[in-house]
């Protein structure tokens, strides 16, 4: 099964900077999904960005794919102590299929 | 609306023994997962339910059995609880077979 594949696993940074999580994949998909999971708590969903989509923006994140790298980022700007969590990167092939996650990126926030 | 409920919270077993987690949802969604998640593993499914009346296995479905009760409750069996089977596990619904994933809050499960 695909798998989404997060780079990197671990980044701590100051409160202001903003971080970027990058996901690879491993084949088409319909597609991909972000997700924020706070210490001891379930996932929530952040953005979905569709196949014939290049970049979608919400707030202070901007997800990018390039489907012809198999790859999307992540970027959180001006980043707060609160956006620390874990991020994971789904992808959805459509068809019914179940979301594959990838293991996921921890990002700590210092103030 | 509460989203998606899973019960217990917290679960000590012994090797052996067997439980039972209860998932509800109240979104009307048609689709409904099972998940663990591990430390360095991310989340793996273990089954789903594409729409009431189907159930099928995920990545690591051997030790688990599933029943969808109804539109809105998706249970996970433990028949003979294993130490490997120590893990969180999380259930999530979506509306149809696509689109994002509603998570509840996890199932911490200690087998000794």
């Amino acid at each position: 099964s695909q798998q989404g594949e997060e780079d990197p696993q671990a980044l701590s940074i100051q409160e202001g900077e903003n971080a970027t999580m990058n996901c690879s994949y491993k084949t088409s998909i319909n597609n991909l999904q972000w997700y924020r999971q706070n210490s001891g708590r379930g996932l929530v969903h952040l953005i979905l960005i569709r196949s014939n989509e290049r970049e979608k923006h919400s707030g202070r994140l901007r997800v990018t794919l390039d489907t012809s790298k198999k790859s999307s980022s992540l970027l959180i700007t001006a980043s707060r102590a609160a956006d620390t969590a874990s991020y994971f990167c789904a992808t959805d092939d459509g068809g019914n299929t179940p979301l594959v996650f990838g293991k996921g990126t921890r990002l700590s926030v210092i103030a | 609306n509460a989203g998606v409920t899973q019960t217990p919270k917290f679960q000590v077993l012994k090797t052996g023994q067997s439980m039972t987690l209860q998932c509800a949802q109240d979104m009307n969604h048609n689709s409904m997962y099972w998940y663990r998640q591990d430390p360095g593993m991310g989340l793996r499914l273990i089954y789903y339910s594409a729409s009431e009346g189907t159930t099928d296995k995920g990545e690591v479905p051997n030790g688990y059995n599933v029943s969808r009760l109804n539109k809105r409750e998706f249970s996970l069996r433990l028949e003979s609880a294993a130490p490997s089977q120590t893990s969180v596990y999380f259930c999530a619904s979506r509306p149809q077979g696509t689109g994002e994933l509603f998570f509840g809050e996890g199932s911490r499960l200690t087998v000794l």
